[in-house]
């Protein structure tokens, strides 16, 4: 799977939109975009993926740059409660040998101050 | 709909004590199955996944193992616990389109 570089740590202020970076220059063609995220204590989330198109659902949206070496995850209105540490993974989509295996770096720590 | 089980929430073992974690999934079936573990202020670390009853992989060489008896049962266990196993134990399950589904996770403190 590709690796993907994030920003450390990141500040928001509640009710602005919160944008999460990460490169991913290495990515392949077949390889998809996940974003997760961990709350303090509990397990991983999901919260999206993408190939090549942006995506957008009730948590939030994807953007996929054209050459798809980077992407920005979007909080359109971040509240205390998204407050986390954010995962991007670059991934083979269904198929293949992975049996779907995710590898987690070390995230953006996002806090959403008030 | 699909639930994970996975307990206990907290476990505060000796060292040199025997371990073991359950994990349960309702709603699917024969579903792929995953344990993490998360040291602290590490990141997430593949242990073990399963494709099928009776079918384990070994990411990393360490002092425990896996098995699942049964198609939603995923157990990680360990016949003599080390200081380095101590950390935050999660479970998952493949669901559609390749989204992982977590458990709630046992934080495991070995003194």
């Amino acid at each position: 799977d590709a690796k993907t570089t994030q920003p450390t740590s990141m500040d928001c202020a509640e009710g602005r939109a919160a944008n999460l970076p990460c490169n991913h220059s290495t990515i392949s063609g077949n390889e998809y975009v996940y974003w997760y995220r961990q709350i303090h204590s509990q397990g991983p989330q999901y919260i999206i993926h993408g190939l090549k198109n942006n995506e957008t659902n009730e948590m939030a949206s994807l953007i996929i740059t054209e050459d798809r070496k980077s992407s920005t995850l979007i909080l359109p209105h971040a509240t205390l409660r998204d407050t986390a540490v954010y995962y991007c993974i670059v991934r083979v989509g269904a198929g293949g040998t992975s049996y779907g295996k995710l590898t987690f770096g070390q995230g953006t720590i996002l806090t959403v101050h008030p | 709909s699909q639930t994970i089980h996975q307990w206990p929430a907290t476990l505060v073992q000796p060292v040199g004590s025997p371990l073991s974690l359950e994990c349960t999934v309702e709603g699917t079936s024969n579903p792929n199955l995953y344990w993490y573990r998360q040291a602290a202020g590490r990141g997430l670390q593949l242990l073990f996944y399963s494709v099928g009853i009776g079918q384990i992989s070994s990411e990393v060489p360490q002092n425990l193992s896996a098995s699942r008896p049964q198609d939603r049962q995923f157990i990680l266990s360990s016949k003599k616990l080390l200081l380095s196993d101590s950390g935050f134990y999660l479970c998952a399950w493949k669901g559609y389109r390749e989204k992982l589904f977590f458990g709630s996770g046992t934080q495991l403190s070995v003194l």
